[in-house]
């Protein structure tokens, strides 16, 4: 059965502060690994798609990495409209359309 | 390019009662999924459709959920004889690629379902 779990559970930064969230993965097969962003409320919005281990993303502020055991999502000079809960999933094996979720990273940016 | 949408945002049900969840897919997407977000949990699989068909059922409780995708018209999550339980958030998903791909999904806004 895939697995993912994610550190730390929250993270608080200061503004301008860089940091690193982690995402390890247990899967038969990886398909894909993705990164999504949660604000309170409101559905994942997409980030990013993995698909090999030493690809890279870059969007803005974040850039996804990815290795054969994990992925880490770098947040370089946060700004507190990061704040958000950070989701990573996996798909893989035989499970075409299912994504398995992590329980994500709560990261809280003060200004 | 309108996202993902879902009706009603919240659905307020008495034990007993049934629920039923709409989602229409973006425009150009023909593969649904759903999942379910239970308070302090992750969001967790349902069921994978296309139009007409239910690929991968295997989240799906055994009993008292039902999902469809008809050829004309919304994807509808049911609920039979809720309980406390069924209280939670459920999302709808849509991708344009499906089995056999390794596309991603994107999400709607979410069905917030309250069981009294």
């Amino acid at each position: 059965e895939d697995q993912v779990t994610q550190s730390p559970e929250a993270l608080r930064l200061q503004e301008g502060e860089s940091s690193s969230l982690n995402c390890s993965y247990t899967v038969s097969g990886l398909r894909g690994l993705f990164w999504y962003r949660q604000d309170p409320g409101k559905g994942p919005e997409f980030l990013f798609t993995l698909y090999s281990a030493g690809e890279e993303k870059e969007k803005e502020r974040l850039k996804a990495t990815l290795t054969k055991k994990e992925s880490f999502l770098h947040i370089t000079a946060p700004k507190p409209e990061d704040s958000a809960t950070y989701l990573c999933a996996v798909s893989g094996g035989t499970s075409y359309g299912k994504l398995t979720f992590g329980q994500g990273t709560i990261l809280t940016v003060h200004p | 390019n309108a996202g993902v949408m879902q009706n009603p945002r919240h659905l307020v049900r008495r034990r007993g009662q049934e629920a039923r969840l709409r989602c229409s897919p973006m425009k150009g997407h023909s593969h649904v999924y759903w999942y379910r977000q239970l308070p302090e949990e992750g969001l967790k699989f349902m069921v994978y459709l296309q139009k007409e068909n239910i690929i991968d059922e295997s989240g799906m409780p055994k009993e008292r959920f039902s999902a469809e995708f008809p050829k004309e018209g919304p994807s509808i999550l049911r609920i039979q004889q809720v309980v406390r339980g069924d209280s939670a958030a459920y999302f709808c998903a849509s991708s344009p690629m499906g089995q056999g791909a390794s596309g991603e999904q994107y999400f709607g806004p979410g069905t917030r379902l309250t069981v009294t």
